[in-house]
């Protein structure tokens, strides 16, 4: 079965970097694109980034572009998420979703869900 | 940006109740790449309703999902126990992924 584990989260500084990695399995890898979404304390959804099944296309919200860069291992099936000059409302619960596309018919959405790594940026 | 705006902000309801919940697209989206969630606290989130009106697998058929263009529905026809959670609605265009604020499904 479908399987996504991230690591990597924990406590660190403003400003300070820190990179989440997410181990994927039970599919095959290099074809689904896969994105990170957050969810801050007390607040919604917020989807983060996401990267082509051949990681040359990547994409990001405004509000972490040119901060935070989204790479991918497809060899070793994994996941990255580079976190640089973190701030306190970075401060969320990062999830590894690996995406559902059908070219046929345009349908996408996010299929599965890893079990997700906080990040805490606090001084 | 393609902004989501879910409705009400709460639905408080008793367990046996229908769950209505509204999602409108600030801009008219193919109905195939609306989907909605569902979010428990401590858990990640699921995947409920695809393309707008499509079950999941393993997602019962109280659950059924309606609309097009800029507005879209997520209906529960008879709530149990294990629905009340939070619901967000999503939409994928291309190049970026919003989601709507979410709606609380709480228990009366």
């Amino acid at each position: 079965q479908v399987q996504l584990e991230e690591s990597g989260g924990g406590v660190v500084q403003p400003g300070r970097s820190l990179r989440l990695s997410c181990l994927a399995s039970g599919f095959s890898f290099s074809r689904y694109t896969l994105h990170w979404v957050r969810q801050a304390p007390g607040r919604g959804l917020e989807w983060v980034a996401a990267i082509s099944s051949d990681g040359t296309n990547k994409f990001y919200a405004d509000s972490v572009r040119g901060r935070f860069t989204v790479s991918r291992d497809n060899s070793g099936t994994t996941l990255f998420f580079h976190m640089d000059s973190l701030r306190t409302e970075d401060t969320a619960v990062y999830y590894c979703v690996r995406g559902a596309y059908y070219s046929d018919t345009g349908t996408y959405y996010l299929h599965y869900w890893g079990q997700g790594t906080l990040v805490t940026v606090s001084s | 940006e393609i902004v989501l705006t879910q409705s009400p902000g709460t639905l408080s309801l008793s367990s046996g109740e229908r769950a209505t919940l509204s999602c409108r697209v600030s801009q008219s989206v193919s109905s195939n790449q609306l989907a909605w969630y569902q979010k428990k606290p401590g858990q990640a989130p699921r995947l409920v309703i695809y393309a707008a009106s499509n079950r999941a697998s393993g997602i019962p058929d109280r659950f059924s999902g309606s609309g097009s263009g800029t507005d879209f529905t997520l209906t529960i026809s008879r709530l149990e126990p294990e629905d009340f959670a939070m619901y967000y609605c999503q939409q994928s265009d291309r190049s970026s992924w919003t989601f709507g604020q979410g709606t609380k499904v709480e228990i009366k």
